[in-house]
């Protein structure tokens, strides 16, 4: 199955721009959705498809995309943005039905 | 409102089985692609099953052939029935709506239920 890479954790001080990568081969073929947990909490959609916000969400969340990598930016970061957040896609090799989930990157806020 | 709530985690014995069910409210379950995603503890989301609205049916390799998923239409519920359970399948699992069939976008989660699989 497929593997997506994110770098464990970053940290960003407050009301600066952060980063958050997603690495793989499934992300030339489908788009990565991106998810906020924050402790103890159900995950949160924030980001899908080229760079779609639930209701709700706001727009200092952004994703974008290029080659095999996803990115989703928070601009502007907030307290309650620490948390961790996970992509996510379809599964490009082999069973395209299935889907995988990144690795996860913990965010702190400073 | 849009809501998924899961029911049925709890303490069970190595190689004996649990099923999980996920009510739905605001949405007919039947209609959308629905899975399941679980979180071992302290580690990351592993998505779990799907199953699409026409009926089909998708495992990961990790519970293939032991887990199946399954929906009741009249009760507007998904369910993930779990035989021979082992104690990797320790875990919080929830379900989730994808949010346009087939993309992996998955909203709404319910808040998750709690299997603990340990003598």
């Amino acid at each position: 199955s497929s593997e997506l890479t994110q770098d464990p954790a970053v940290s960003v001080a407050l009301g600066q721009t952060v980063r958050i990568t997603c690495q793989g081969d499934s992300l030339r073929s489908y788009y990565a959705s991106w998810y906020q947990q924050k402790p103890g909490q159900a995950p949160v959609l924030v980001i899908y498809g080229k760079n779609n916000r639930p209701s709700g969400i706001p727009d200092r969340f952004s994703g974008s995309s290029s080659g095999n990598t996803a990115s989703l930016t928070i601009t502007g970061a907030q307290a309650e943005d620490e948390a961790d957040y996970y992509c996510n896609s379809r599964d490009s090799s082999g069973n395209h039905h299935l889907y995988v989930f990144g690795t996860g990157t913990k965010v702190t806020v400073l | 409102e849009v809501q998924l709530v899961e029911s049925g985690g709890g303490l069970v014995q190595p190689g004996g089985s649990l099923r999980l069910s996920c009510a739905a409210s605001g949405f007919t379950v039947s209609s959308n692609y629905m899975s399941w995603v679980r979180q071992a503890p302290g580690k990351g989301l592993e998505w779990v099953s799907v199953i699409y609205s026409g009926g089909s049916t998708y495992y990961a390799d990790s519970v293939k052939g032991r887990f199946t998923i399954s929906r009741d239409n009249s009760k507007n519920t998904l369910y993930l029935q779990m035989n021979s359970l082992r104690a990797e399948d320790t875990a919080v699992y929830y379900c989730a709506r994808d949010l346009a069939a087939g993309t992996g976008w998955f909203d709404p989660w319910g808040q998750g239920t709690l299997v603990t699989v340990s003598s």
